[in-house]
């Protein structure tokens, strides 16, 4: 079974510019996560979708990030304008629905580090 | 929000040796998992545990879970090289799904 495809890998960019990530679930994955990982911390929640609606977006700073998973496949998390404390890698995970089931449940893909400099 | 901490911060010993780590949390709980992270990486799971179980096992692995004490350890016994790693605890808490991630471990083995 493929993986959770993330892209890009690496990512620099200046502050106040924008950038996006792209996450391709297991297919069949009802349930998609994205976390950010600052340096050296957990992974922490950013935004959890079901299918293509929002199940839990609490931890999402709305005023510069936004997420969408269009047709409750793929998903793209963009920030808008970045900062330096946006600095981290970003995970995508995705899980089936309401089931847990494998050995965790979840699959998480290599991840896009940022670099806002 | 970050459930809790795990301690060590950073942990080294020989290969061959056993290495604990130890993992507390805040909330009621579904279950708890452990993840490896190798640097500049995905997260890999190891292992789960239940809230109703106390002890699992998964090859050179064993987990342990205190639901009083709102803790939980994870041995890995005969450590190689290859084990070095960053080790996170994850909880499920009850009623929601999303994984929550404790701070962390970093293990290193000295061949």
């Amino acid at each position: 079974e493929a993986g959770v495809a993330q892209s890009p890998r690496y990512k620099i960019i200046e502050k106040r510019q924008s950038v996006a990530f792209w996450c391709n679930p297991i297919s069949g994955h009802a349930t998609l996560y994205w976390y950010q990982q600052i340096l050296g911390q957990g992974p922490k929640l950013l935004i959890q979708f079901q299918n293509n609606g929002v199940v839990d977006d609490s931890q999402l700073p709305k005023d510069r990030f936004s997420a969408e998973r269009l047709k409750g496949v793929d998903s793209t998390l963009k920030i808008q304008p970045a900062k330096l404390e946006d600095s981290a890698v970003y995970l995508c995970a995705s899980s089936l629905g309401h089931q847990i089931s494998g050995p965790g449940g979840y699959t998480f893909g290599s991840g896009t580090r940022l670099t806002v400099v | 929000s970050q459930q809790g901490e795990e301690d060590p911060q950073a942990l080294s010993i020989q290969e061959g040796e056993n290495a604990t780590m130890n993992c507390s949390y805040k909330t009621s709980i579904n279950n708890l998992q452990w993840y490896r992270q190798n640097s500049g990486r995905g997260l890999v799971h190891l292992i789960l545990i239940r809230s109703n179980e106390r002890e699992k096992h998964s090859g050179r692995l064993r987990v342990t879970l205190d639901t009083s004490k709102k803790s939980s350890s994870l041995l890995i016994t005969a450590s190689r090289a290859a084990d070095t790693a960053s080790y996170f605890c994850a909880t499920v808490d009850t009623g929601r799904r999303a994984l929550t991630f404790g701070s962390g471990t970093r293990l290193q083995v000295q061949p």
